[in-house]
């Protein structure tokens, strides 16, 4: 059994730029979510993605966008970058989306700087 | 919007000694309370995790306390190890609402040999 993959590790971007982070589930997980972890904070709920459509958003502006694929890889995509975009970017799959007590297990995260 | 607020930032105990850290949660409806464990260049790992059915869990070395009616949880972590050091999250779980967590700021544990 795989754990929870993330590409790229690590990602310099400018003002304005897009990016896209990639993520992949454990095996079996039709749940992913998206968290952003500044330095030195917990993690802040972005959006979940259960059976490739999005099941709730946190408090984080349009130009955050996901998908997840039928494999129930993911991505998470940011557009026009602001510098405070610049964080840890985690995701955590779990078995489900229903049940509060559905082990979240997290990938290692990108790490992203906008400069 | 914090909802949950957690204590203290950083904490240093010595090698066998408790390590305790605090959190507590707002008038909100949750019904599952993990603690995530993160060591560096990592991803959070689950720990230990409560309902608030239950007052106490014991797992091992770690313990968590729960007060239902004061809206607080603790960890404890006993005979703390230098490999206990980490960062640690206490989180909640919006009832039926898998994996949206509301994570505490985190504590920052060295444990010193």
């Amino acid at each position: 059994e795989t754990g929870v993959t993330q590409s790229p590790t690590h990602l310099i971007k400018t003002r304005g730029q897009q990016v896209t982070l990639r993520c992949s589930s454990q095996s079996g997980h039709n749940t992913v979510s998206w968290y952003q972890q500044a330095l030195g904070q917990g993690p802040q709920f972005i959006f979940q993605y259960y059976r490739e459509e999005e099941n709730g958003r946190g408090n984080f502006p349009p130009r955050f966008s996901g998908l997840q694929f039928p494999n129930y890889s993911s991505e998470l995509n940011v557009n026009a970058l602001e510098l405070d975009d610049s964080a840890l970017y985690l995701c955590a799959s779990s078995l489900g989306a229903h049940s509060s007590t559905d082990t979240q297990y997290f990938g290692p995260g990108t790490r992203l700087t906008v400069l | 919007q914090q909802q949950v607020k957690q204590s203290p930032q950083s904490l240093i105990v010595q090698k066998g000694g408790i390590s305790i850290i605090n959190c507590a949660y707002e008038n909100t409806a949750f019904d599952y309370f993990p603690w995530y464990q993160q060591f560096p260049g990592k991803g959070p790992a689950l720990l230990i995790a409560i309902r608030p059915d239950v007052s106490e869990k014991k797992e091992g070395r770690f313990t968590i306390s729960f007060n239902k009616s004061a809206k607080q949880f603790s960890l404890h972590i006993m005979d703390s190890q230098p490999g206990d050091s980490a960062t640690y999250f206490c989180a909640a779980s919006p009832y039926n609402q898998g994996g949206k967590l509301i994570f505490g700021q985190g504590t920052e544990l060295s444990v010193k040999p």
